[in-house]
């Protein structure tokens, strides 16, 4: 069975600063790998996603995430955050498409002014 | 396209109270999930639909927690007695098949026992 270990419960970081949430994970076989993103009182929306091809994967709000296999990670990066970023990012693996989405405990990134 | 509904948003309870939340999933989209999130946790799996047949309900507490699917759409979540360690966040998602297809969740309804 696959499991997700995100290693920082909480992240502050002040504003236009550089942040990266990490992500591991553990599987005997290959896996998807997501990001997802929940603020607060509202359901998770998801951030990015990895399925193949290229390693290193964009969202459309700057943030990029690069999948390791060797190190089995998933870390999440963004050079510049904002206020508006202020959220609870989750990481999430599935072995197949569609089944067993088994989600991190999560990181609560908080942006200072 | 409207995302996935649930009803009520919040619910204060007793315990030893049935209480039953209400999902209605995007349209077209064949797999509906339950999922558990405590404070401070992510999302655990209580159950998944495949159409409307249950595939995976190997985290659903049985002896008190129950969920259907009629006719492949709409879902209910019901638990019966509830207890104090019930008190969570229970969000439904949905997804359409194939390999392009996230997750999509509902805002979640906020169960409270008391």
């Amino acid at each position: 069975a696959q499991s997700v270990t995100q290693l920082d419960s909480q992240v502050p970081v002040f504003e236009e600063a550089p942040v990266e949430l990490r992500c591991n994970y553990s599987s005997s076989v290959s896996v998807y790998l997501f990001w997802y993103v929940q603020y607060p009182n509202q359901g998770l929306q998801l951030l990015l996603k990895y399925l193949s091809g290229s390693t290193l994967v964009e969202s459309i709000n700057g943030f990029e995430a690069e999948f390791n296999k060797s190190q089995t990670s998933f870390h999440l990066r963004k050079p510049s955050v904002h206020i508006s970023d202020t959220a609870e990012y989750f990481c999430a693996v599935s072995e197949l498409w569609g089944q067993n989405f088994v989600f991190g405990p999560g990181t609560r990134l908080s942006v200072l002014p | 396209e409207a995302g996935v509904v649930q009803s009520p948003r919040y619910k204060i309870i007793e315990k030893k109270q049935p209480v039953a939340f209400w999902c209605n999933p995007i349209s077209g989209h064949n797999t509906l999930y339950w999922y558990r999130q405590n404070l401070g946790q992510g999302p655990e799996l209580l159950i998944r639909y495949e159409n409307e047949e249950a595939v995976d309900d190997s985290q659903l507490p049985k002896d008190r927690f129950s969920a259907e699917r009629l006719k492949g759409v709409d879902s209910t979540l019901k638990i019966q007695p509830a207890e104090l360690g019930d008190s969570a966040v229970y969000l439904c998602a949905s997804s359409s098949r194939g390999n392009n297809s996230p997750l999509h969740f509902g805002n979640g309804t906020r169960l409270t026992v008391t």
